[in-house]
């Protein structure tokens, strides 16, 4: 099994450029979530959806915009990159985001990302 | 606020146990987890926690103290390979995780 695919593994953008980051799982999950990893900070949640069609903020969803049109696929959008959004993004999937039962979380490998 | 408290970094010996202690306060508590990352890669989990007590798994045991907003995990039988940062969350009551900043262990021969 695949798991959680995340692309691109590594990008480096200047200041005021677009991206998406790609996130798909193959788990039939219902639950996804972005989060960034900053050094010394614990992972902060982005966004994240509970389902196709529905989305969510999470603590810093400033500077990023998401969907979820397919229960595979949820996409990262930065829409004009600041040097502030240098980190380390990780997508990850689960079961459901209520009434779980372990809270597994399954994470994709991790974008990093550099603006300049 | 939420927080959640874990030591930045701690070193072990090889073979030795080691406890690393997470204490939370939160809106709400629906459990608590603890999970590995090794440098440069994504998380894995390692244990869930909801009522008070001691669940162990092979080498790992994770204990919950709710009237305390306390956790602790123990590893013991260290090996090399449990060379690692440890994140503590918890679930709050929207269902959403608080984590901590992770602890860095190190393990010497």
């Amino acid at each position: 099994n695949a798991g959680v695919t995340q692309t691109p593994k590594f990008q480096v953008l200047k200041t005021g450029q677009s991206m998406t980051l790609q996130c798909a799982q193959d788990m039939n999950h219902e639950y996804m979530s972005w989060y960034r990893q900053d050094p010394g900070m614990g992972l902060r949640l982005i966004h994240y959806s509970v389902g196709a069609g529905i989305t969510d903020q999470g603590e810093v969803p400033n500077g990023y915009n998401v969907s979820r049109s397919t229960t595979e696929d949820f996409p990262l959008r930065l829409l004009s990159a600041a040097p502030s959004q240098t980190s380390v993004y990780f997508c990850a999937s689960s079961y459901s985001g209520q009434e779980i039962n372990t809270g597994e979380l399954f994470f994709g490998e991790g974008s990093r990302l550099t603006v300049l | 606020g939420q927080n959640i408290d874990q030591p930045t970094e701690m070193t072990a010996t090889e073979g030795a146990i080691v406890q690393i202690n997470c204490t939370y306060q939160t809106s709400g508590f629906n459990g608590l987890f603890w999970y590995q990352q090794h440098a440069g890669e994504a998380p894995t989990f390692l244990s869930y926690n909801v009522l008070d007590g001691l669940e162990e798994k092979g080498r790992f045991s994770s204990f919950l103290s709710r009237s305390k907003g306390y956790s602790y995990l123990l590893l013991k039988e260290l090996q090399m390979k449990d060379s690692a940062s440890y994140l503590c969350a918890v679930m709050d009551s929207n269902y959403q995780l608080i984590w901590g900043a992770g602890t860095k262990l190190i393990i010497k021969p």
